[in-house]
């Protein structure tokens, strides 16, 4: 099955730790994004990829980093830095460019920062 | 910038209903697209319906159908005999050129809507 596979579901970490969440997508689409949603505030654009080994920042992009090595992987890790990392996370994917391209999420990886 | 409004942050309607839910955005952007996505309790986002700004026809999928007002720049979305596996929260999308040759979704807040039996 084609799809977007985030994992874990859930992640705990101490204050301090940087951690890293996985998304993987077998759809061969050229673009992915990483988003963060809190209760009330939709969700907000960390990062994003049009094309291998490149990347841009998103609104909230402080704190986060990212990398595009291969096509089908786009690994968001959350720094230290990140004041209040505690969130939930969304990896999607689209075909390209272009106002038409529908987004396709992953199930989300739930993470808590104690 | 672009921005997108929801401003009902919940509401309810009973089984086999209909209830409308709205959404408001400001662009000036002439060709972009807009979504209306679904977010049930697994928390998977699921694309319910688009709209091409381009095209006066209203689409609709299903009992799903949107009401667009391009003057008005007003996206609602109309749901006809409501169902239980309706219950989520649903996120108004707008997709537009947004510099550096990129174009990215801008949510809205979300509408939580639930149906009750």
């Amino acid at each position: 099955d084609g799809g977007i596979t985030q994992s874990p579901k859930y992640l705990f970490r101490k204050e301090g730790q940087n951690v890293t969440l996985s998304c993987e997508q077998n759809l061969n689409h050229d673009a992915m994004y990483w988003y963060r949603q809190d209760p009330g505030q939709g969700l907000r654009l960390i990062y994003y990829s049009q094309i291998v080994n490149d990347f841009q920042k998103g609104d909230i992009a402080e704190g986060y980093s990212v990398s595009r090595e291969k096509k089908e992987s786009f690994p968001l890790t959350v720094t230290s830095a990140q004041k209040n990392p505690t969130a939930f996370y969304l990896c999607a994917s689209s075909m390209g460019q272009g106002p038409q391209g529908e987004q396709y999420f992953g199930p989300g990886t739930r993470l808590t920062v104690t | 910038a672009q921005t997108v409004t929801q401003s009902q942050p919940e509401m309810s309607v009973q089984e086999a209903e209909t209830v409308t839910l709205s959404c408001t955005y400001d662009t000036s952007e002439s060709n972009y697209y807009l979504f209306w996505y679904k977010q049930p309790p697994s928390r998977q986002m699921i694309l319910v319906i688009r709209q091409e700004a381009y095209k006066q026809q209203n689409a609709t999928e299903n009992r799903f159908s949107v009401n667009f007002q391009k003057a008005a720049k007003s996206f609602s979305l109309k749901i006809s005999d409501s169902q239980l596996g309706d219950t989520a929260m649903y996120f108004c999308a707008f997709s537009a050129y947004s510099g550096a040759g990129s174009y990215q979704l801008t949510f809205g807040k979300g509408t939580k809507l639930s149906v009750i039996p």
